[in-house]
């Protein structure tokens, strides 16, 4: 069974930084994509960043480049997003999903972990 | 940027059948997913590359994409079907992924 576990999710201090992780298992980690998507409270998706299988291609939306990392380590099937200078709106639901078949590029998101919470405030 | 627009809310009684579509420019070019949440879970993946479901997705789920509306149909729609519906694509542009602002589907 594909599974795909967040965790590191917290309260933080506007300007501050957190590392969220995402645990991977049921599936070939390394032959995949995962994307990290969010959600602000009451509001709706929004692409965060993606990560090819061999970490070649990275991918992140306007709104959090230069702020966010992604990286991945294919030995532990675990896939991290650092985040620094954070701000309120950063608030959010983060969410890990695994792409359904993209090799360089995202496709579509067809198994979605539950999410950490991530709250930016003072 | 690439935009992806949805109306904010439709409504359907049950048995009915739902059209909620996804306008984007020339979006007929692009491959579009769909993904439906329920509150409090996670989404899940409903129709990808316009119009193929995933294992386990009920044939009442449909798509079809042309021109500047790609459209998620839903037959004899229950009350189970309840949710917020996304699009979503991928802007080679841009080497984005984009989502529609969501549609939340009310079962009268």
């Amino acid at each position: 069974e594909v599974q795909l576990v967040e965790s590191g999710g917290g309260l933080v201090r506007p300007g501050g930084s957190l590392r969220i992780s995402c645990a991977a298992s049921g599936f070939t980690f390394t032959s995949y994509i995962i994307n990290w998507v969010r959600q602000a409270p009451g509001k709706g998706l929004e692409w965060v960043s993606s990560i090819s299988s061999g970490s070649r291609s990275i991918y992140y939306a306007d709104s959090v480049k230069g702020r966010f990392t992604v990286s991945r380590d294919n030995t532990e099937n675990s896939v991290f997003l650092q985040m620094s200078s954070l701000r309120a709106e950063d608030t959010a639901v983060y969410y890990c999903a695994r792409d359904l078949g993209g090799v360089t590029e995202p496709f579509a998101f067809d198994h979605w972990g539950q999410g950490t919470l991530v709250t930016v405030s003072s | 940027s690439y935009v992806l627009t949805q109306p904010p809310s439709v409504s359907v009684a049950p048995g009915k059948t739902a059209r909620l579509t996804c306008g984007g420019n020339n979006i007929g070019s692009k491959s579009v997913h769909w993904s439906q949440q329920k509150p409090g879970q996670a989404p899940i993946l409903i129709i990808y590359y316009n119009g193929d479901r995933p294992s386990g997705i009920p044939v009442r789920f449909s798509g079809s994409n042309s021109g500047n509306t790609a459209t998620l149909t839903i037959s004899r729609v229950e009350a189970g079907d309840e949710a917020d519906y996304y699009c979503q694509v991928w802007d080679s542009s841009s080497d984005h992924v984009v989502f529609g602002g969501g549609t939340k589907l009310t079962v009268l």
